[in-house]
């Protein structure tokens, strides 16, 4: 049972727009959420994290919202450029193995 | 400071053969966890180690096996290798489980 779920495989945008990556979770231990980006060969690193104190934080370009009530949160990235071409991925922890869940990932298109 | 170092980047080994990937955390992370990534698949949670011990232990069959030494360094351990292995590897360290994770670039593991 997959308990963080990224129901897109793929999304394509156009440079200059909104990407909004989504990701809901079916565990309501989870208090913790972060969102990584992965270039193809090379390791995920890290983009932005929220608490579920919080129900938005921002860095940059980067804004990510929480709904806890529909245990739903998004990434936005704005403007979006081409070098954000890459897999996203979500991960959540905070129930009692305290280990952080993956979703399976979104691979954002930034078309020029 | 130094990131995640995981060795060798690229490995072909035939089935049957036994392969072991090396990961040196960030200094002063003793958290280390493990995954697979293949394909069109998320992030898939090997084992966990914490001050030399297993802490966590994904859904791999037993041919999968780790350990960590007191210097917070970690091996993995695949045994009869399966074409079904091939599959980028990856080492996360992080202060505690649960808290932000920094990767190494994998280790790219062919099985021919």
């Amino acid at each position: 049972d997959q308990q963080v779920k990224q129901n897109s495989p793929s999304l394509s945008v156009q440079e200059g727009r909104i990407s909004i990556l989504n990701c809901d979770y079916t565990n309501s231990m989870f208090d913790y959420f972060l969102w990584y980006k992965k270039y193809p060969a090379e390791g995920p690193t890290f983009l932005i994290s929220i608490s579920s104190i919080k129900d938005k934080n921002e860095d940059g370009r980067f804004t990510v919202f929480l709904n806890k009530s529909a245990k739903h949160l998004s990434l936005h990235i704005v403007p979006s450029q081409p070098g954000d071409s890459a897999v996203y991925f979500c991960a959540a922890s905070g129930d009692s193995n305290y280990q952080l869940i993956w979703g399976a990932g979104t691979k954002l298109i930034i078309k020029p | 400071k130094a990131g995640v170092t995981q060795t060798p980047r690229y490995l072909i080994k035939t089935r049957g053969q036994q392969v072991t990937l090396s990961c040196s955390p960030i200094s002063g992370h003793r958290s280390v966890s493990w995954y697979q990534q293949t394909p069109g698949q998320g992030l898939q949670f090997l084992f966990e180690y914490f001050s030399e011990t297993q802490r966590n232990k994904g859904n791999f069959p037993g041919r999968f096996s780790g350990r960590q030494f007191s210097n917070s360094r970690s091996e993995m351990n695949v045994s009869t290798l399966e074409l079904g292995d091939s599959a980028l590897y990856l080492c996360a360290s992080s202060v505690d489980r649960g808290t932000e994770a920094f990767f190494g670039q994998g280790t790219r593991l062919t099985v021919v």
